[in-house]
């Protein structure tokens, strides 16, 4: 089956204890990316790759690391995490641009 | 830096009734545009996309929306709502030219009322 697989799916940690959430997408998509979802703010992207060994900045990348080695997997690091981090995160992957993105079933991150 | 407003964020109709959910972007040249759903503790599911073939799009579940660049808006609707549609709904668009930034709305959560 087509999917982006995260993992976890729920994380509670403490402030400043380093994590990563996986990312991984079984479709050779190009494209990948990281969104936070926020009540009353919508998604926003975290970081966004084109290819891989190619990554830029979304909207709001301040706090986060990514890497792009394999094609398939796009984690996301918290190298210091904070509460202002509480969020539910989102992967994605697009083959193109106007194809429109396939979601990850999200991971709740709460930072005590 | 593109911005896409969706006006409504809680909007409630009967079940049977015209769902009508409004978005407008501030790009000027056409971008490519989406509408996403997200049922409760799910992730987003893409309902529909606009890319420049024709201004009307269909999509899953009997939604519809329609690209109109004179009024840069993509409102989507579905003739008779379903109890099953309620969720919260999001629209999205991209540059053609901006990589793969992908830019949302801030959503419109949808109440199906029996």
């Amino acid at each position: 089956e087509a999917q982006v697989t995260q993992n976890p799916r729920y994380l509670i940690t403490v402030t400043g204890k380093k994590l990563t959430v996986t990312c991984s997408q079984n479709m050779n998509h190009e494209y990948m990316s990281w969104y936070r979802q926020d009540p009353g703010l919508g998604l926003r992207q975290i970081y966004y790759s084109m290819n891989v060994e190619v990554t830029d900045k979304g909207d709001v990348p301040e706090g986060y690391k990514v890497s792009r080695k394999e094609k398939r997997n796009f984690p996301l690091i918290l190298e210091s995490p904070s509460p202002n981090q509480t969020s539910l995160y989102f992967c994605a992957s697009s083959l193109h641009q106007g194809l429109g993105y396939t979601f990850g079933s999200g991971t709740r991150l709460t930072v005590v | 830096a593109q911005s896409v407003t969706q006006l409504g964020s809680h909007v409630s109709v009967s079940e049977g009734a015209l769902v009508l959910l409004r978005c407008n972007y501030s790009s000027s040249v056409p971008p490519y545009l989406f509408w996403y759903v997200q049922y409760p503790n799910q992730g987003l599911q893409l309902l529909l996309k606009y890319t420049s073939a024709a201004t009307l799009v269909k999509g899953i579940n009997g939604f519809e929306a329609e690209f109109k660049k004179s009024e840069t808006s993509f409102h989507l609707t579905k003739p008779s709502a379903h109890m099953s549609d309620a969720a919260e709904y999001f629209c999205a668009v991209s540059d053609r030219d901006a990589g793969n930034m992908l830019t949302f709305g801030g959503g419109t959560r949808l109440m199906v009322k029996p």
